[in-house]
């Protein structure tokens, strides 16, 4: 069976600095994909950023970087110089092998600090 | 990026109703569309999968005879709330797999919050 889990119910971070989303996962399957979506207030799920268990290089998308650490199962969202707008909840999720389903983890709240 | 839109993206109907809600792809084709249900601060629970052209694949708990979806083309899947109760009233949203991209990369419509009196 395929586990995602965020142990970071809620995080806070001043407006201009950087932050660490927390994301660990397992499986068993050598192939997956692994992904951050972010969910604003009004409900739509912004897909952010996406990484393969094959890529060698950390992925990044804009102001996005996952921290891809394979031996130690670990998907962390690096967001730098937040905005008032990154306030919402982030989303890791997982795509293990063919299934082609996600399994998602509990979220984190972050709320950005003027 | 891939949009996907949604509608009614807000319904309340009367307990007994059923309520049909649409979700599109609009700038690509999708073969494999999902549908998801979310409580107040809890995560996606996905409910099935829909693929063009044959039988969705509900997952475990999950009524098919209450929740009926349909995947008629490429770009649309419908999900109908058949006799409706306060129970159903939730948060649905729906994804589509871009089947251009070799990823799983799922793009989410706006949701749909369902409101059963």
């Amino acid at each position: 069976a395929q586990k995602i889990t965020q142990t970071q119910p809620g995080m806070f971070v001043q407006e201009k600095e950087a932050v660490t989303l927390d994301c660990t996962y397992d499986t068993s399957d050598p192939s997956y994909g692994l992904f951050w979506y972010k969910q604003p207030s009004s409900g739509e799920m912004i897909f952010l950023i996406y990484q393969g268990s094959y890529d060698q290089q950390n992925a990044t998308e804009g102001r996005y970087s996952l921290n891809f650490q394979k031996a130690r199962k670990s998907a962390n969202l690096v967001i730098s110089a937040s905005q008032l707008g990154d306030s919402a909840m982030y989303f890791c999720a997982m795509s293990p092998g063919s299934a082609r389903q996600l399994t998602f983890g509990s979220g984190t709240q972050l709320t950005v600090l003027p | 990026g891939a949009v996907v839109s949604q509608h009614p993206s807000w319904v309340i109907c009367k307990s007994g109703t059923s309520v049909k809600i649409e979700c599109r792809s609009l700038d690509f084709q999708a073969t494999t569309m999902f549908w998801y249900r979310q409580f107040p601060k809890q995560s996606l629970m996905l409910m099935a999968t829909s693929n063009e052209g044959s039988k969705a694949t509900y997952e475990q708990g999950v009524e098919k005879d209450k929740f009926l979806i349909n995947h008629a083309s490429l770009t649309l899947s419908t999900l109908t709330v058949t006799s409706a109760h306060p129970e159903d009233s939730s948060f649905y949203i729906c994804s589509a797999r871009d089947s251009r991209l070799f990823t799983d990369t799922q793009y989410f419509g706006p949701g749909t919050r369902l409101t059963v009196l």
